[in-house]
C-alpha cells in the first residue's frame, strides 16, 4: 500500500463547472502523477510534479491545471469541465524515482454532463 | 510504430493454461520495463518489473528482448483469479523521465 487516497471517489458534474480532484499521500514520496483512463486510449498522463512547486505538463494536459503546494497533495483542477473530460483519473506516485516504477491510487470517476 | 503496443485480446483460456502476452515498443533508449495487472474497475497494480536477464515470480515470467523491442509475460498454469486486463510499461528514456503505457491486454481463464 503506497498510501494515496484520491477524493472524491465519484463525481457528476455539469459542463463548465470548476472541478478540482485531489490526490494525497503519506509517504512523502517526491514524483506524482495525473492520469486520465478512456476505452481505446489506455492510461495519458496529464501533468506530473517532481516537488513542491514543481510540475509539467504530460501529453493531455489542455484544459487542466495542477498544483502542488505541499509535498503530500497534488490537486488537479479543470477550470471549466467539459463532456470530453468524463473520465477515470488516476493518481500515482513513483517511491524511488522517475523511472521507477509507479502505484495507483484507487481513481476517481468522473462524469460531466 | 507506435511507442508500445500490445495485442488488446481477449485472450480466453482454459484453468491450467499456459499463457503469454507480447508488448512491443519504438524507443531503443528505453531503459525501464514493468508489467501491470488492471481488475475491472480498479486501478493499475504493479505485477513485476522486467530485467534484461528476465525474471520470475512464481507461475509468471517477463522477459525483455532488446533486440526486437519487445518485453514478454508469460503465465503458466492460468488461475480463475488471472482473468484481468495486463498492461504493459515502459520508461520514454532521454529527458522526459516518465512512463508510457500499453493499452492492455485482457485475460479470462475459464474453468
Amino acid at each position: 500500500d503506497a498510501g494515496i487516497t484520491q477524493s472524491p471517489r465519484h463525481k457528476v458534474t455539469e459542463t463548465g463547472t470548476p472541478v478540482t480532484l485531489r490526490c494525497h499521500q503519506t509517504e512523502n514520496h517526491r514524483y506524482m502523477y495525473w492520469y486520465r483512463q478512456d476505452p481505446g486510449h489506455g492510461l495519458r498522463l496529464i501533468h506530473y510534479s517532481y516537488g513542491v512547486k514543481d510540475t509539467d505538463k504530460g501529453e493531455v494536459s489542455d484544459g487542466y491545471s495542477v498544483s502542488r503546494s505541499k509535498t503530500e497533495d497534488f490537486l488537479l483542477t479543470l477550470e471549466s469541465a467539459t463532456s470530453s473530460q468524463t473520465s477515470v483519473y488516476f493518481c500515482a506516485i513513483s517511491v524511488a524515482g522517475d523511472s521507477q516504477p509507479q502505484h495507483f491510487g484507487d481513481g476517481t470517476r468522473l462524469s460531466i454532463l | 510504430r507506435k511507442e508500445v503496443e500490445q495485442d488488446p485480446g481477449p485472450f480466453n483460456v482454459p484453468e491450467g493454461a499456459t499463457v503469454a502476452f507480447n508488448c512491443t515498443y519504438s524507443n531503443s533508449a528505453s531503459q525501464s520495463f514493468f508489467w501491470y495487472r488492471q481488475d475491472c474497475r480498479k486501478e493499475p497494480k504493479l505485477l513485476m518489473s522486467v530485467y534484461s536477464s528476465g525474471n520470475e515470480d512464481g507461475r509468471f515470467t517477463a522477459q525483455l528482448n532488446r533486440a526486437s523491442q519487445y518485453i514478454s509475460l508469460l503465465i503458466r498454469d492460468s488461475k480463475l483469479s488471472d482473468s484481468a486486463t495486463y498492461l504493459c510499461a515502459l520508461h520514454r528514456g532521454g529527458s522526459q523521465g516518465n512512463l508510457i503505457f500499453g493499452k492492455g491486454t485482457k485475460l479470462s481463464v475459464k474453468p
